[in-house]
């Protein structure tokens, strides 16, 4: 199976500050049909996971722009340009280009 | 708008048999290259991909547990616009407590390596007890 490490795994950020997370993952998740299957989540304290990003780095409708993803192969970073009190939560990686589909183990954002 | 809802007992005793049921509303389970998948969260761990129901009637699971789990469109209903997909995971032991999703998988890519797709709208979450 494909082993997706996130670092760090606690950030505690400043309101208004940058944030960024890096995604490493156990072999590449660029695919066969050119396309990489890697994914960004946010679950927030007591709600269920919400997808954000998808392949790599498209934001889903109604993620606001603060939030950007990057990278290939193995290494992919999310990255916040300003946090705000609503990004507070766990965010995971996922890929798909592998069976079976792998989260990290999450990245816990808080405030200072 | 696009609901998944999970139901199903919250306690168990070891070796029962986990049945959970995913209320889907505003898509179709055989709208084209869309999917319902079961996830679960254990206390103190990574979210876990375990099942998944396409759209094209393929069905995947987590290969280690391959052998206790199935998903299965409910069919026992006359009601057309009923729509679930049912869950079930054999001999359940403490370490399968944890909280169970059901997600919906809106559009699926399948070649020649397999399915590729993600996760949009998340139920709540049903938490499941196995306890003596």
């Amino acid at each position: 199976d494909i082993v997706m490490t996130q670092s760090p795994l606690s950030l505690s950020v400043t309101p208004g500050q940058p944030a960024s997370i890096s995604c490493k993952s156990s072999q590449t998740l660029l695919n066969r049909d050119g396309r990489t299957y890697l994914y960004w989540s946010l679950q927030r304290p007591g709600q269920s996971p919400q997808l954000l990003i998808y392949e790599v780095s498209n934001r889903l409708p109604g993620v606001p722009d603060r939030f950007s993803g990057s990278g290939s192969g193995t290494d992919f970073t999310l990255r916040i340009s300003r946090v705000e009190a609503d990004d507070v939560g766990v965010y995971y990686c996922m890929e798909s280009t592998h069976f079976p589909w792998t989260f990290g183990q999450g990245t816990k954002v808080e405030f200072k | 708008q696009v609901t998944v809802k999970e139901s199903g007992p919250v306690l168990l005793r070891p070796t029962e048999t986990l049945t959970l049921t995913c209320t889907v509303s505003g898509f179709a389970l055989n709208n084209p290259y869309t999917g319902v998948s079961w996830l679960r969260q254990r206390p103190g761990k990574a979210l876990e991909w375990l099942a998944t129901l396409f759209s094209s009637d393929d069905k995947f699971y987590f290969p280690s547990l391959r052998t206790r789990l199935t998903v299965s469109k409910d069919t026992s209903s006359t009601d057309t616009s009923r729509r679930q997909v049912v869950f079930t995971m054999t001999t359940v032991d403490p370490a399968d407590s944890g909280t169970y999703y059901c997600a919906r998988i809106p559009l699926y890519v399948y070649d020649s390596s397999g399915y590729h797709g993600a996760f949009d709208v998340w139920g709540q979450g049903t938490l499941v007890s196995v306890s003596s």
